[in-house]
C-alpha cells in the first residue's frame, strides 16, 4: 500500500459526459501527479499541482483540468468524454524535489461507452 | 528536450536465470533515473532510484541498477529470476538541472517461465 487513495475504482460513462476523479496524496506529500495509461500510448504525463498551484504540464487535452486543494487533494475533471478517452488514470504523490520518488495510487479505470 | 527508451517490448527469462531489461535516457543536463514495476490491475510501485553517487543501485526484491553516464543507459538487472518477478516493468527520468516532468518510456513486459 503506498498511501496514495484514488477513488473510484472504476467509472463507466456515456460519451459526452463529465466525470471527476479524486485523489488523496501520502500524508506529508506536497506534490501531486496525474497519469493516463492507455494501451497503445502507454503512461503519460498529464499534469503536476506542488502545494495547490500548478507546477508542469504535460499531454493534456484541453476538455481535462485539475486542481489541489487546501488539504493537497486533487481532482481531475475530465468532459465531453470521448470512447478513446477510456483509460486507467493513476494519481502519483511526492514531497517536494525532483528526486523524491513518485508513489502511485491503485488507479482509477475509466470505461466510456 | 528528455527522453527515455525501452528497447525491447517483452523480455522472456527462465526462472532461476539472470534477467536484464534495458533502458537509455537522454537529458540535457544529470538525469534522476527511477524503475517501477506493475502488476496486474495494480498502480506502479516504485523498484529503485539513481541520484548521485555510486552508479551501481540497488533496489526493492533483489533488483539493481547500473548507471552508465558514457552509454546513457541505467538497465534492470536481477541475479536470478522469479516467476513472481513477472509484472510490466518501466523507467523513468527526470533532469536534474529544472523542475521538468518527468518521462517514462514505454514499458517492458518481463515473463519469467518455470
Amino acid at each position: 500500500d503506498s498511501g496514495v487513495t484514488q477513488t473510484p475504482k472504476h467509472l463507466i460513462t456515456a460519451t459526452g459526459q463529465r466525470v471527476t476523479l479524486r485523489c488523496s496524496p501520502r500524508s506529508g506529500d506536497l506534490s501531486v501527479y496525474w497519469y493516463q495509461q492507455s494501451l497503445d500510448q502507454g503512461l503519460q504525463f498529464l499534469i503536476q499541482y506542488y502545494n495547490g498551484e500548478e507546477r508542469a504540464k504535460g499531454n493534456i487535452l484541453e476538455r481535462f483540468s485539475a486542481q489541489q486543494f487546501p488539504d493537497l487533494h486533487s481532482e481531475l475533471n475530465l468532459s465531453s468524454l470521448e470512447l478513446g478517452d477510456s483509460a486507467l488514470y493513476f494519481c502519483a504523490s511526492s514531497p517536494v524535489g525532483p528526486a523524491d520518488t513518485q508513489y502511485f495510487g491503485p488507479g482509477t479505470r475509466l470505461t466510456v461507452l | 528536450a528528455q527522453s527515455v527508451a525501452q528497447p525491447e517490448d517483452q523480455v522472456n527469462v527462465a526462472e532461476g536465470n539472470p534477467l536484464t531489461v534495458k533502458c537509455t535516457y537522454s537529458v540535457s543536463g544529470n538525469p534522476y533515473l527511477f524503475w517501477y514495476v506493475q502488476y496486474p490491475n495494480r498502480g506502479l510501485q516504485f523498484l529503485l532510484k539513481y541520484i548521485t553517487g555510486d552508479n551501481l543501485v540497488k533496489g526493492s526484491y533483489g533488483f539493481e541498477a547500473e548507471f552508465n553516464k558514457s552509454q546513457t543507459s541505467f538497465h534492470l538487472k536481477k541475479p536470478s529470476a522469479l516467476v513472481s518477478d513477472s509484472a510490466l516493468y518501466f523507467c523513468a527520468v527526470r533532469d536534474k538541472s529544472s523542475a521538468s516532468k518527468i518521462i517514462f518510456g514505454s514499458g517492458t513486459r518481463l515473463s519469467i517461465r518455470p
